[in-house]
């Protein structure tokens, strides 16, 4: 479909687990976001990562916390999550951070239990 | 408040027809981009227009941006059933950070 991949398409967790969501560009960007889309809501910007430096923090809480080993790979980890954080969990990539068109991730979604 | 906000929130049209959906936005921009989201997919990109730009056009679609009113239309043309989807304008802010942000959304729904 494009040339970002995520895995797992779906995931069901319980409060207590700890899970990883996982993002993958094969387009040589050097810019990669997470976003969540929760219904009726607008998607919200999580974090953004521009040459593997985060330069983005929208108050995430920290049950949330990102990783990005290069350029290519952009991780989520979750851990202790409410329900509330059940979403659709997006990932993006762009040439540079800013204003260049994004390419997205089919997404996660994820339900809380 | 929302940078981007889209108008009307859904849309509901016959095929054949043309299906206008707009986005009003608050700040100074450099370029405004349309999306398109299926169900529960990821967001696939449109068409961008920059802020020197009134118009643009790729296949079915025409996008106009007016600066002077901050407002943008996307326009397609002959829909199809299969360009029933949710649509999105997002926007960078000039002199901000490094990143765009995303209207609501309008949903479109072209009835075969």
């Amino acid at each position: 479909e494009t040339g970002v991949t995520q895995t797992p398409r779906h995931l069901v967790m319980g409060m207590t687990n700890k899970k990883s969501l996982k993002c993958e560009q094969h387009l040589g960007h050097n810019a990669m976001y997470w976003y969540k889309q929760s219904a009726k809501k607008p998607l919200e910007l999580m974090f953004v990562y521009n040459f593997k430096e985060q330069t983005e923090n929208n108050s995430v809480p920290s049950r949330f916390s990102p990783e990005c080993p290069n350029s290519s790979h952009l991780f989520l980890h979750l851990h202790t999550l409410q329900p509330e954080d059940s979403a659709l969990y997006l990932c993006a990539s762009s040439q540079v951070a800013g204003e260049d068109t994004q390419y997205f991730g089919p997404g996660t979604r994820l339900t809380v239990l | 408040s929302q940078q981007g906000e889209e108008d009307p929130q859904a849309l509901s049209i016959q095929e054949g027809e043309n299906a206008t959906m707009n986005c009003s936005y608050k700040t100074s921009i450099n370029n405004l981009q349309w999306y398109r989201q299926n169900s529960g997919r990821g967001l696939v990109h449109l068409i961008l227009i920059r802020s020197n730009e009134r118009e643009k056009h790729s296949g079915r679609l025409r996008v106009t941006l007016d600066t002077s009113k901050k407002s943008s239309s996307l326009l397609i043309t002959a829909s199809r059933a299969a360009d029933t989807a949710s649509y999105f304008c997002a926007t960078d802010v000039w002199g901000g950070s490094e990143k765009l942000v995303f209207g609501k959304g309008t949903k479109l729904t072209v009835n075969p």
